[in-house]
Parts: structure tokens; sequence; C-alpha cells
């Protein structure tokens, strides 16, 4: 079966640094997505990864290894506004997305 | 201001009934896509549509049938609603049906099945 992990909850302090990690077993890959999905809203696009490395985007970064089936999403600088549950989901053979379950960020001051 | 829209966004109803959620979307995306989720769960896709005129079952298709007559609209039909069916539904588009087109969600419809 194809399966995304994700920890459920993280908690960090406003101004700090925390890194949000996803690994995934999928039948194939095209790609992997994260979302930011603030409580009752819809979720919205952050990155996009399909080679391996690390991307940059302010104060998002996201990066992919493929043989080890792993990302994760650096917050930096966080602020209170980035209290949200953020979305790993990847682009299977069939190029339908799988999502994992969110981590739930809550930001402390 | 461009973007999905969905309706209602929000709804209670009986069991038994029959109820159409709405999608339409002014981005003129080829790709449109129905997922529900659920507290604990990640998104799972219902139906998708890569283009006009063409559809395909997703994860979780059973009780659920959609039409895209055209690129704007993509609606959600429950022919029969069952408690089960109770979930955020959110409508979602990409410029093409893969690659590295992210997919832009609608404000979701909050339903209530009893």
């Amino acid at each position: 079966g194809q399966n995304i992990d994700q920890p459920t909850e993280m908690t960090a302090t406003e101004g700090a640094i925390v890194q949000i990690n996803c690994t995934y077993q999928t039948s194939g890959f095209n790609g992997l997505f994260w979302y930011q999905q603030h409580a009752g809203e819809a979720p919205t696009f952050l990155s996009y990864n399909v080679l391996d490395g690390l991307e940059e985007k302010g104060r998002f970064s996201s990066f992919l290894s493929r043989s080890k089936g792993y990302s994760y999403l650096l917050l930096k600088e966080l602020q209170m506004k980035d209290s949200a549950s953020y979305l790993c989901a990847v682009m299977d053979s069939n190029y339908q997305l799988i999502w994992g379950a969110g981590t739930k960020l809550i930001i402390k001051p | 201001i461009a973007g999905i829209t969905q309706a209602p966004t929000s709804q209670i109803l009986a069991a038994g009934r029959r109820m159409t959620l709405r999608c339409t979307q002014d981005m003129r995306h080829n790709a449109m896509y129905w997922y529900r989720q659920d507290l604990g769960l990640g998104l799972r896709l219902i139906h998708y549509s890569n283009t006009a005129g063409t559809t395909g079952k997703g994860e979780v298709p059973d009780g659920y049938s959609v039409s895209r007559a055209n690129t704007d609209d993509f609606p959600l039909t429950l022919a029969s609603a069952v408690p089960s069916q109770t979930s955020v539904y959110f409508c979602a588009s990409s410029e093409t049906g893969g690659g590295n087109q992210p997919q832009h969600f609608g404000d979701g419809t909050r339903l209530s099945i009893l």
C-alpha cells in the first residue's frame, strides 16, 4: 500500500527554527509537495521537490532524498501566523497525489 | 478575484437525500479534483477530471458521482447520503493533470449527514 508519515503535532517558539519530517512509500514518484492549511481554511501550496536537494523560498525550505523516501520542510524565524497544519503529498505513478495526515504546528510566544 | 468557488459553504442533510456540491473555477485549468478531509486522515481523492468531458475514479469513489460538461464546472453528487459521508469536501484544480503543477483549493464544503 501507499503511505505518507508525518508527526501529528509539533510545538516551537516564535523566532526559532522548526523541521517537519515526511517519509513516504508510494507506487512510483513524480514529485513531492508541501502545503500549509490554517484551521478551517483551504490548503495552500508551499513548495515542490522532484530532484534531490534543498529548495529555498524565503523563510521556508524543503528538502528531498528520493533514495531514502524522505523530505522535510524547514521553517525559519517562526512567526505566530505560521501556526497551521503542514501537509506532505507525493505524486504517484498515476499522477495522483497521496496525502499525509498533516502536522499541526503550534507556535508559542 | 480568480480562483475556485465552492457552494454551499456548509450543509446539514438527512440520510438518504440527494445532494450536489458545486465547484467552479475561473483559471481555465484543465484538471479538477474532489477530495474529502476527515480528522486524522490525509486528503483522499474521490474523483478527478484531467480535461472537460473526461472523469476518473480516485481512492474513495463509492457513493459519489461527478460530471465535467465544461472547463469551469465540476459538480460532485451524493446520490443517497449516508452518515459516513460526513466530512469536509474540497474541490481543487491544476493547469494540467500531473507533473509539477500545484493544485489550488476552494474553501471547502462542510457536510453533515444525520
